[in-house]
Parts: C-alpha cells; structure tokens; sequence
C-alpha cells in the first residue's frame, strides 16, 4: 500500500529538547516536503527535498533542519525546540512528474511547553 | 511577496446544489495544485493543473485553470454531505516550493 508515515503522530515535550520527527515513503518518490499548519495562518511549507541531497527551504525553515541520505526518508529536526513550534506538521511526496499525486502523511501534533 | 487569495472563506450549500471556490494568484503561476482536509485530518490530495486553460475533474469535481495561469476555481456538481470540508488552494512559481490559500470551509446541509 503506497503510503507516508510519521513518527511520532503525538508529542509533548520541553523548550531546548532536541527532537527529530521522521518521515518515510515507500514509493520511490524523488520529491518530500514538510508543513506546518496553524490556526489563522494556514499551511505553511517549512522545507522541500527534491531528490537525495538536495533541500530547499520553503517558507517558514526558521529553527527547523533537514536532511535527505535516502530517497524514503525525510526527517524534520528541531534542535532547540521553542513554544511557537507548537503546531501540526505534515510531511508530504511525490514523484518527479508534477502531475502525479501526491502523498501526505496523518500528521504530527506537536506541543512545545 | 507572493500570496494566493482563495474565495469565499467559508460556505455553506444544501445538498445538491452546485458551488465555486476560487483561487486567485498576483502573478503567473508554476503549478496550481487543489486538496481536500477533514479538520484536524491529513490533507488529500485532489488535483493539480499546470498547463493554462487547463481543465480536470474526479469525479463530480472539477478544477481549471485560466488562460494566464493566474486564476484557478473549483467547481463542485450536486454537492453531496461527503464533499464536506476543507479545501485548499497551493500554488509554486518556483518547483517544489509550495504556498497555500487560507482555505475555505464547506458545509453541506442534508
């Protein structure tokens, strides 16, 4: 079954705790991408991969990072989490062709206190 | 700065009836891409159109795109309680690096 998964669906945790959410993809899509979405703001993308070793940033990277070794994986990386990274965050793939469908992951909800 | 306009924020139609939602760009677009969101749910991914003048549709739902690449709407046909949601407009003038409208919020009354 072609599908995006993120772990952890849910997490609390402190300011400054390094956290990692990881995303993975099991239908060799050379393109990933990472969004937040917050009440009143919307969807805002944080960064995009389009293929191994090649990130981007969207419009919000700001105290996040990312890293893509492999093609499946695609993880979110705080290194020093803050309260306003509170939010739900959405991880997203697809393939090359920019007509095909694209894949989001069920969501992490991520409370910083 | 690049910002996409989605109209009307919110809506609500009873069953069966037809409705527009759309989605408005200041400048020539990449790629215009339309999803479907339950609140608090994953987004599902509806459609995206690229070429102007472009037209697509699954089933009783059906998106184009205009002649500029600026201006996309979403045409829904005999709405149905199922159509119920959120749905959301994205859009890249550079691939790959994505924006979305605020969304707008639809009810479907039986």
């Amino acid at each position: 079954e072609a599908q995006v998964t993120q772990n952890p669906r849910y997490l609390i945790t402190v300011t400054g705790k390094k956290l990692t959410v990881t995303c993975s993809q099991n239908m060799n899509h050379e393109y990933m991408s990472w969004y937040r979405q917050d009440p009143g703001l919307g969807l805002r993308q944080i960064y995009y991969s389009m293929n191994v070793e090649v990130t981007d940033k969207g419009d919000v990277p700001e105290g996040y990072k990312v890293s893509r070794k492999e093609k499946r994986n695609f993880p979110l990386i705080l290194e020093s989490p803050s309260p306003n990274q509170t939010s739900l965050y959405f991880c997203a793939s697809s393939s090359a062709s920019s007509t095909d469908t694209q894949y989001f992951g069920p969501g992490t909800r991520l409370t910083v206190l | 700065s690049q910002e996409l306009e989605q109209s009307p924020q919110s809506l609500i139609v009873q069953e069966g009836k037809n409705l527009t939602i759309n989605c408005t760009s200041s400048k020539t677009l990449y790629g215009l891409y339309w999803y479907k969101q339950k609140y608090g749910e994953g987004l599902i991914f509806l459609m995206m159109l690229q070429k102007g003048g472009e037209e697509k549709s699954h089933e009783k739902i059906t998106a184009k795109l205009d002649e500029k690449k600026q201006q996309s709407s979403l045409h829904i046909t005999a709405s149905q309680p199922s159509h119920a949601g959120i749905y959301l407009c994205g859009a890249d003038w550079k691939p790959g690096k994505l924006i979305f409208g605020q969304g707008t919020t639809l009810q479907v009354k039986p």
